[in-house]
This record gives structure tokens, sequence and C-alpha cells, in this order.
């Protein structure tokens, strides 16, 4: 199987930037996502294709790879950006297509 | 707004079969585009992919689960099913359909609400 690798928690205070991190062997051959999930709710897709914003979603949203690990940053972190968040790509030869982070819980202090 | 809605039973016995079907509204699931899947959440835990379906009929299923599922289309109706079978209390979960496009690893952009089956006697 293939994993991709998130720290459990980010914790920040409002107006700091937050850095969540996602780490797998084949995130350079393959486009990561990003989804934020809040209590109750389905998933929300935030980014695409490594650092595509769909539409709606705001700007202080953005995403960058470097090797082995993509990052969503978040900057001027709002209370409302309070959630879990979910990275998700593919093994490098998609035997397994969709393959999620086991998530980061955002905490906004 | 494409809109998918899940829909079956909250409970189900060990050992018998989890059946679940998504209805799309407000678009079409008979469109070369699109990979419909199914995706579950453990309570209090992060989220798995159990497979997908196209229009046509093509399925892939998460090689850990494939034994078990089974999945199907109604273009008539607008609706994908999931069917697993011989299922445990580590089956009780959060079950979710999705749209996924283009590419069976891209990402999903529209979910449906979820629905909770609990596997329980």
């Amino acid at each position: 199987s293939y994993e991709l690798t998130q720290p459990p928690s980010v914790s920040v205070s409002p107006g700091q930037t937050a850095r969540i991190t996602c780490s797998g062997d084949a995130l350079p051959k393959q486009y990561a996502y990003w989804y934020q999930q809040k209590p109750g709710q389905a998933p929300v897709l935030m980014m695409y294709k490594d650092t595509e914003r769909p539409s709606g979603i705001p700007e202080r949203f953005s995403g960058s790879r470097s090797g082995t690990t993509v990052t969503l940053t978040i900057s001027g972190v709002r209370p409302e950006d309070e959630a879990d968040y979910y990275c998700q790509s593919a093994d490098s030869s998609a035997n397994y297509p969709v393959v999620f982070g086991g998530g980061t819980r955002l905490t906004v202090l | 707004q494409v809109q998918l809605q899940e829909s079956g039973p909250g409970l189900v016995k060990p050992s018998q079969t989890l059946s679940l079907t998504c209805t799309v509204s407000s678009g079409s699931i008979s469109s070369d585009s699109y990979y419909w899947s199914w995706i579950r959440q453990h309570p209090g835990k992060g989220l798995e992919w159990i497979g997908y379906i196209r229009y046509s009929g093509t399925t892939y299923y998460n090689p850990s689960l494939q034994s078990r599922v089974t999945m199907s289309v109604d273009t008539s109706k607008n609706q994908f099913s999931l069917r697993l079978n011989s299922v445990t209390a580590a089956d009780t979960a959060v079950y979710y359909c999705a749209r996924g496009g283009f590419t069976m690893t891209s990402s999903f952009d529209y979910w449906g609400q979820g629905t909770l089956v609990t596997v329980s006697s």
C-alpha cells in the first residue's frame, strides 16, 4: 500500500501563518489535493493540482511542493479556519489511485 | 450546482451486506468526464477511499477492500450504488459519495453529506 504522512496537529494564533505538510514518495510524480473538513460536515476541496484554488476558496489558502512534500499554507489564519485538513494523492503507478493522508487538526488558539 | 445524496439503512447486522445508493441531481451521471466514488470515514478517524465507478460501469476498488466491494450504476435514475458484504463492526463509518473528475487520480469536487452506517446486532 501507499501512505501519505501528515502531522496530527498544528496550532497557530489568529493572524499567523499555518503550514500543513503532506509527505509521500510518489508526490514528485503525482498531483496533490487538499480538503478542509469541519465537524459533522463533508470535506471541502481547498486546493487541486498542488497549487490551484477552486472558485470561492479564499486567497489566503495556497499550495506548494518541494520534492516529496507538499504544503498547504494558510496566511492570516482566522478562527473559522479551525478544522481537519486532509491531503490526497496517488501512488506512482496509480495502483492506489486515491490515497488520503491521516489528516491534520488545525487549532486556532 | 451538482448535488449528491446518500441513502440506505443506518444499521446493518454483522456478516450481512451494507447497501447504499447515491443520487446525483443537477448534473448527469452519464458523462465520460467523471469518476463516481465512495469514501468512508470511521468515527473520529481519517478518510478511506473505497472505489469508483464510471457511467459505463467500469470500476476500480481499493485493493484493501476489493474482495468485499461491488459498485453499480443506474444511469436512468442518475444513481450509483455500493454493496459491501460480510460486514463487521470495523465497517461502522460515515459513508460519503463524491464526484471525481477527468482522471482516476483527480480530486473530488462535490460530496454528499454522508450517512452513518452502524454495524451491530
